[in-house]
């Protein structure tokens, strides 16, 4: 039973570029959440998808869009990066309202 | 959700239990504590959660007062492995809102041999 999975593993990119990161959720889980982890820092939630919909949004500018594809997968995309955007992008993966949320290992982004 | 309040660090022998606290002091009557923790360059992990009686698991045990304001992971047997930041979080249960996690600073614990 494969866990989260998130691609890709390692991205360099420079100032103004965009970027698409990927995540396959957990084997039975509906529902993902994006979160953002600066150097140092706790994570950061960024939005949620249920259902194709962003069911929930932290504080984070439209710069940051996502999508949930109907087999429950998501894409995070950032667009006109900013030096601060560099991080560890997390991806989590939970069933429908449940608390228990799964990491994948995460997308280590740096924007030179 | 209710703001948590955790140690920034802690050190445990090998083998020895780990007592984690935190305080959650203006905890509400339907929220839930969650622990979770990141090992270095890993993604975060469930740990266990509780309401407001004592929970036990695999991993670990949570000790929640009587009056829900604080709370204690206990890990019985710390090995090296279990070195991490520890994050206490307090949430809502299971919600149609959405279940975002609130992460703090937590508490980053050295397991020493």
């Amino acid at each position: 039973d494969a866990g989260v999975t998130q691609s890709p593993t390692h991205l360099i990119k420079t100032r103004g570029q965009q970027v698409t990161l990927r995540c396959s959720p957990k084997s039975g889980h509906d529902t993902v959440s994006w979160y953002q982890q600066a150097l140092g820092q706790g994570p950061q939630f960024i939005f949620q998808y249920y259902e194709e919909e962003e069911r929930q949004r932290g504080n984070f500018p439209d710069r940051f869009s996502g999508h949930q594809f109907p087999n429950y997968s998501s894409e995070l995309n950032v667009n006109a990066l900013l030096l601060g955007d560099s991080a560890l992008y997390l991806c989590a993966s939970s069933q429908g309202r449940r608390n228990e949320q799964f990491f994948g290992p995460g997308t280590r982004l740096t924007v030179l | 959700d209710a703001k948590t309040t955790q140690p920034p660090s802690m050190d445990c022998a090998e083998g020895r239990a780990a007592n984690l606290p935190c305080n959650h002091s203006t905890i509400s009557g339907n929220e839930y504590v969650y622990w979770y923790r990141q090992i270095h360059s890993q993604g975060p992990q469930y740990i266990i959660h509780g309401l407001k009686n004592n929970e036990t698991n695999e991993m670990a045990s949570l000790i929640i007062t009587e009056d829900r304001k604080s709370s204690t992971l206990i890990l019985p047997h710390a090995t090296l492995r279990d070195t991490a930041v520890y994050y206490c979080i307090v949430r809502v249960g299971n919600n149609n809102a959405g279940n975002m996690l609130t992460f703090g600073g937590g508490t980053r614990l050295m397991v020493k041999p």
